[in-house]
């Protein structure tokens, strides 16, 4: 099974709101991580979760914050979001972060429009 | 910084025909390169991965190459069918910790 699964499919926020982005693999997988597409444009990667600790934050703002409860489920809490925040949210995983000659697996994405 | 461009940015191809998209890298020192495809509003659905000491990859229909030492892949595909339509990716993986670099995509239509 090489399926990652992210919850919800669609989310439509106001900019008070708070909202979470789910991400869940069941393939073992110890990396984890989250990146933002907007429309037209390659994906461009937020945060890396290796063996369930933040390894990497690529400058991303306070209001979006992740978290990683267990090695399978990866979050992302959404607070005070700007409308140019809209995008597809992906979430991927790999067996390892260290061992970089592993394939990314991703997800479905989740479609987040900021009002 | 790595830069990945691909081109062309747009195909559009007859069905049945045999295609090539390119792929270009600044930075050799490359640890893989993956090629995944992406239906619109969709996620991307992983179609190859070429380790640095690899020279190409198959996978049915699909044919990856690479030549590092130039900053180079290919993704050929024979047999073209509609359902190929989609926007194809190469991502390179170098550097930090397993962070892909990708390129801007060429959006592929395949018409009856």
């Amino acid at each position: 099974d090489t399926e990652v699964t992210q919850t919800p499919k669609h989310l439509v926020m106001g900019m008070t709101n708070k909202k979470s982005l789910k991400c869940e693999q069941h393939m073992g997988h110890r990396a984890m991580y989250w990146y933002k597409q907007k429309a037209k444009k390659p994906p461009e990667l937020m945060f890396v979760y290796s063996y369930e600790k933040l390894s990497i934050n690529e400058s991303v703002p306070s209001r979006f914050s992740p978290e990683c409860p267990n090695s399978s489920l990866l979050n992302l809490h959404l607070h005070a979001l700007q409308p140019e925040d809209s995008a597809l949210y992906l979430c991927a995983s790999s067996q390892d972060q260290e061992e970089r000659w592993y394939e990314q697996y991703f997800g479905p994405g989740t479609r987040l429009t900021v009002t | 910084k790595q830069e990945v461009t691909q081109i062309p940015a747009a195909l559009s191809v007859p069905e049945g025909e045999n295609l090539v998209l390119n792929c270009s890298f600044t930075d050799s020192a490359i640890y893989n390169l993956q090629w995944f495809r992406q239906d619109p509003g969709k996620g991307l659905t992983s179609l190859l991965l070429i380790q640095s000491s690899q020279r190409e990859q198959t996978s049915g229909r699909l044919n990856a190459s690479l030549d590092k030492s130039s900053g180079r892949s290919t993704l050929y595909i024979a047999a073209s069918q509609p359902g190929d339509s989609a926007t194809y990716l190469c991502a390179v993986n170098t550097g930090t910790a397993s962070k892909l670099t990708f390129g801007t995509g060429t959006r592929l239509q395949v018409t009856l």
